[in-house]
């Protein structure tokens, strides 16, 4: 069945610094979610990427989509504490699933 | 109204109980999931309905039983659980194929 690999596990970074975590499929996406889930809150829905090569903005955070679409990319600038939490991708496989990645824990120190 | 409501919040049952899990969403999605989450793990998929119709079904054991009365509204029930079932239990919609989930606050769920 479909995998979904995400790295790191967990990273700590200073505030300020920035922070990637990085999403491997092992087949084909139709398209490719992420995620944001607060401790001890529910997973919130941050974007949907589709095309091969789509790079989109929100605010301090870029996502990429990958040329195959079978890995993508979350980048922030600049962290400050509010973004800590556990990013997920999610990659849908056009079959009405997603199959989310282990998530990303992200701890902000001030 | 762009929320999906789950009730109860939370919910501590004995292993020969019988409960149920509600949610409820008006955004008019038509595709409706049910969700068990282990603390410090992804969200794993159990159940999708699609225009109210159960479509899959990712081999859960059958001491979990969904229903979906309407296009508004979803069930989970529980019977005869273990404690390894304990877990958050998320309910999630999409509009259909390809579009992003909302998701519930979650049933934190202890079996006991």
């Amino acid at each position: 069945g479909q995998q979904v690999m995400q790295i790191p596990q967990y990273q700590h970074v200073q505030e300020g610094e920035d922070f990637t975590t990085y999403c491997n499929s092992s087949t084909t996406l139709s398209n490719i979610q992420w995620y944001k889930q607060r401790p001890g809150g529910h997973p919130v829905f941050l974007i949907q990427l589709v095309k091969s090569g789509e790079v989109k903005k929100q605010k301090r955070l870029t996502f990429q989509f990958g040329e195959a679409k079978k890995n993508s990319s979350l980048h922030i600038t600049a962290t400050q504490t509010t973004d800590v939490g556990t990013y997920f991708c999610a990659g849908d496989n056009a079959g009405n699933m997603l199959t989310f990645g282990g998530g990303t824990r992200l701890m902000v120190k001030p | 109204d762009t929320e999906v409501t789950q009730t109860p919040k939370h919910l501590v049952m004995g292993m020969t109980n019988k409960k149920s899990l509600k949610c409820e969403q008006h955004m008019g999605h038509r595709a409706m999931y049910w969700y068990k989450q282990k603390a410090k793990k992804p969200p794993e998929l159990m159940f999708v309905y699609s225009y109210e119709k159960l479509s899959i079904n990712e081999s859960v054991p059958s001491r979990f039983s969904p229903e979906c009365p309407n296009s508004s509204l979803l069930n989970l029930h529980l019977h005869a659980l273990q404690p390894e079932d304990s877990a958050l239990y998320l309910c999630a919609s999409s509009q259909g194929v390809g579009g992003g989930y909302t998701f519930g606050s979650g049933t934190r769920l202890t079996v006991v």
